[in-house]
């Protein structure tokens, strides 16, 4: 089965800062997609961004933009200009082409004023 | 917009007792999953299914069943609840062939006494 590991349990950023989130994978496989997600305290999981991995082009969603290097099964969220609203946990998700999603441990990001 | 439903929010059962987590979604999704997240550990998948009467085991089935007799449904079943399944249920839906979005409902809370 496929895994994904979040190394950073807690992470903090000032509010209008840059902040980089780590996550790492482990795959045979060539085609699958990979996400992060955002939990807030409300604990609705919502869908930050999407990255085919077929598409070398790096996915970007306004302030949120991802660095995905498939020779290396890595795959990190920068969130710029961080307001005290991306406070949340964030997960890292990779989904196979038979539909089986696996999810990190997650990183929980404070930002702060 | 996609509605994920899970029927109880917080559910307090008695060890032993047969638990029933009822899922309904509306947008028509051939893909249902059941998670179960706790500190630490992420998202850990239970069961996921990619049509009706279709089921698949994923990393932590042991103790749980499920069954999806209509496509809008998907039934997470704890045959003997034990405190060890004391958690937060997760359940959510996507496409086949997955176009990459996973929707979640607003999870349940269970606690096993």
């Amino acid at each position: 089965a496929q895994t994904v590991t979040q190394s950073q349990p807690e992470m903090s950023v000032q509010e209008a800062e840059t902040v980089t989130l780590s996550c790492t994978y482990d795959t045979s496989e060539s085609n699958y997609y990979l996400f992060w997600y955002k939990q807030p305290p409300s604990r609705q999981m919502i869908l930050v961004i999407r990255q085919e991995a077929y598409k070398q082009q790096n996915a970007t969603e306004n302030r949120f933009s991802v660095n995905f290097q498939k020779a290396a099964k890595s795959f990190s969220l920068k969130i710029s200009d961080s307001q005290l609203g991306d406070t949340a946990m964030y997960f890292c998700a990779f989904m196979n082409n038979n539909n089986d999603m696996r999810f990190g441990a997650g990183t929980r990001l404070t930002v702060k004023p | 917009d996609v509605k994920v439903t899970q029927s109880s929010r917080y559910l307090v059962k008695r060890t032993g007792e047969k638990v029933f987590l009822e899922c309904v979604q509306d947008m028509d999704h051939e893909n249902m999953f059941w998670y179960r997240q706790d500190p630490g550990l992420g998202l850990r998948l239970i069961y996921f299914s990619y049509d009706v009467k279709m089921k698949e085991k994923g990393d932590i089935p042991e103790g749980y069943s499920v069954s999806r007799e209509k496509k809008e449904r998907f039934s997470l079943i704890l045959e003997s609840a034990s405190t060890n399944q004391t958690s937060m249920y997760l359940c959510a839906s996507s496409l086949w062939p997955a176009e990459g979005t996973i929707y979640f409902g607003e999870g349940s809370w269970l606690t096993v006494v």
